[in-house]
């Protein structure tokens, strides 16, 4: 069954630093794609990045990038250069095609707050 | 862009009422999802819809149904609503294979 695991509820990063968020994932489908999202105190949900279970590289989007690691069934995302602005709810996703008929699953999220 | 509307911001709806929360996209999607978000539960799904007149069930429908007589328009109804539903309700849709959901401004709702 597809399931999504994100522990770490709050985590804390200095401006300028960069951040690994950690998502593990489990899934019996070889085909499957997993989402990063943020979420601001607005409430709005954000699309961040993704990645495909066949793509050889990992995945980058400005200061977002996917470290995969397929074997391990890990999806972290890393923040660089942290900003204020970065201050938010993330939440890692998986939708498998094949045996999850089209629906997406999210992790529990993890709550980052940037400090000054 | 992709648009997607709730009816409602905010809710407020007393025990036993039947609530109709509305969703609309204009992207003509056909995958649709209504999700809860509780806090240090993230975001878990009631049902999603593939097509007109399809539905299948989330992780949690108990309590819950849901109506897609139109592509562009996926309701979620709480038959007799109970003050465990009292949560933030999120709708998303997306096309087709692994593009990302396009999510509403989601209706938080309260029932007392």
């Amino acid at each position: 069954a597809q399931k999504i695991t994100q522990t770490q509820p709050g985590m804390f990063v200095q401006e300028k630093e960069a951040v690994t968020l950690d998502c593990t994932y489990d899934t019996s489908d070889p085909s499957y794609g997993l989402f990063w999202y943020k979420q601001p105190s607005s409430g709005e949900m954000i699309f961040l990045i993704y990645q495909g279970s066949y793509d050889q590289q990992n995945a980058t989007e400005g200061r977002y990038s996917l470290n995969f690691q397929k074997a391990r069934k890990s999806a972290n995302l890393v923040i660089s250069a942290s900003q204020l602005g970065d201050s938010a709810m993330y939440f890692c996703a998986m939708r498998e095609v094949n045996t999850g008929g089209f629906k997406t699953i999210f992790g529990a999220g993890t709550r980052l707050f940037v400090k000054a | 862009d992709v648009k997607v509307t709730q009816s409602s911001r905010y809710l407020v709806k007393r025990t036993g009422e039947k609530v109709f929360l509305e969703c609309v996209q204009d992207m003509d999607h056909e995958n649709m999802f209504w999700y809860r978000q509780d806090p240090g539960l993230g975001l878990r799904l009631i049902y999603f819809s593939y097509d007109v007149k399809m539905k299948e069930k989330g992780d949690i429908p108990e309590g819950y149904s849901v109506s897609r007589e139109k592509k562009e328009r996926f309701s979620l109804i709480l038959e007799s609503a109970s003050t465990n539903q009292t949560s933030m309700y999120l709708c998303a849709s997306y096309g087709t294979g692994y593009s990302p959901l396009h999510f509403g401004n989601g209706t938080r709702l309260t029932v007392t």
